[in-house]
């Protein structure tokens, strides 16, 4: 399975732009790219996800280097409720496994007011 | 409204005591996940099932198992715990196919053993 990297930690002030980036150098064709949220005891929420282009929802943005091999998630505006650990997923719709959501470690992000 | 539910949302055990967790879903999606998490770690997937295609990871303990009898429910069953399966227990959800594949996870189930 092609793997992600992503930073331990990051910070933002509050009000201000997130952009959590995301390595997958191995990424294959059929991969796309899905970012999950998880506040602080609760479960992992969806937050986004794309193949090829950019992708914008009411939470975030995501924006896919032309290569594919990275990814940033774009908060637009950091709040409070934005502290969380955001994890980068990759899912291959051609493998037999692609019912799997499988998580590497994430960066945990801290707001700061 | 809560579209994968899990119950209770704690759980104490006795060390080697049977424990069942449960989990229910709205959503029809025919992929069901059972997570383990620990402190300060990121859930490990234990098993899946694709509709009931029984899925287990290769490391996953035989300690636990799981049944799904129907598509809305599904159960983790942990025959002996030990204190080492303290833990958070994720249920999640998707479709397979499609563009709208994203998965939807419950609250989770905090799991004390003693």
């Amino acid at each position: 399975d092609a793997k992600t990297t992503q930073p331990n930690s990051m910070e933002s002030n509050e009000e201000e732009p997130v952009h959590l980036p995301c390595n997958h150098s191995t990424i294959s064709g059929t991969d796309y790219i899905h970012w999950y949220r998880q506040l602080p005891s609760q479960g992992p929420e969806y937050v986004i996800h794309g193949l090829t282009s950019n992708v914008n929802n009411r939470m975030a943005s995501l924006a896919i280097a032309e290569d594919r091999k990275s990814s940033t998630l774009i908060l637009h505006r950091a709040t409070l409720r934005d502290a969380a650990v955001y994890y980068c997923i990759l899912r291959d719709t051609q493998s037999t496994s692609y019912d799997k959501v499988i998580f590497g470690p994430g960066t945990s992000l801290s707001v700061i007011p | 409204d809560a579209m994968v539910i899990q119950n209770p949302r704690y759980q104490v055990t006795q060390f080697g005591k049977p424990v069942t967790l449960s989990c229910s879903q709205t959503l029809n999606h025919n992929v069901m996940y059972w997570y383990q998490q620990k402190s300060s770690q990121a859930p490990k997937l234990l098993f899946h099932y694709y509709d009931k295609d029984f899925n287990n990871e290769a490391d996953t303990p035989d300690n636990f198992q799981s049944r799904r009898p129907n598509t809305s429910f599904c159960f983790l069953d942990i025959r002996s715990p030990g204190l080492g399966d303290a833990a958070m227990y994720l249920c999640a959800t998707s479709r397979r196919q499609g563009l709208n594949t994203e998965a939807f996870f419950g609250q989770g189930t905090r799991l004390t053993v003693v």
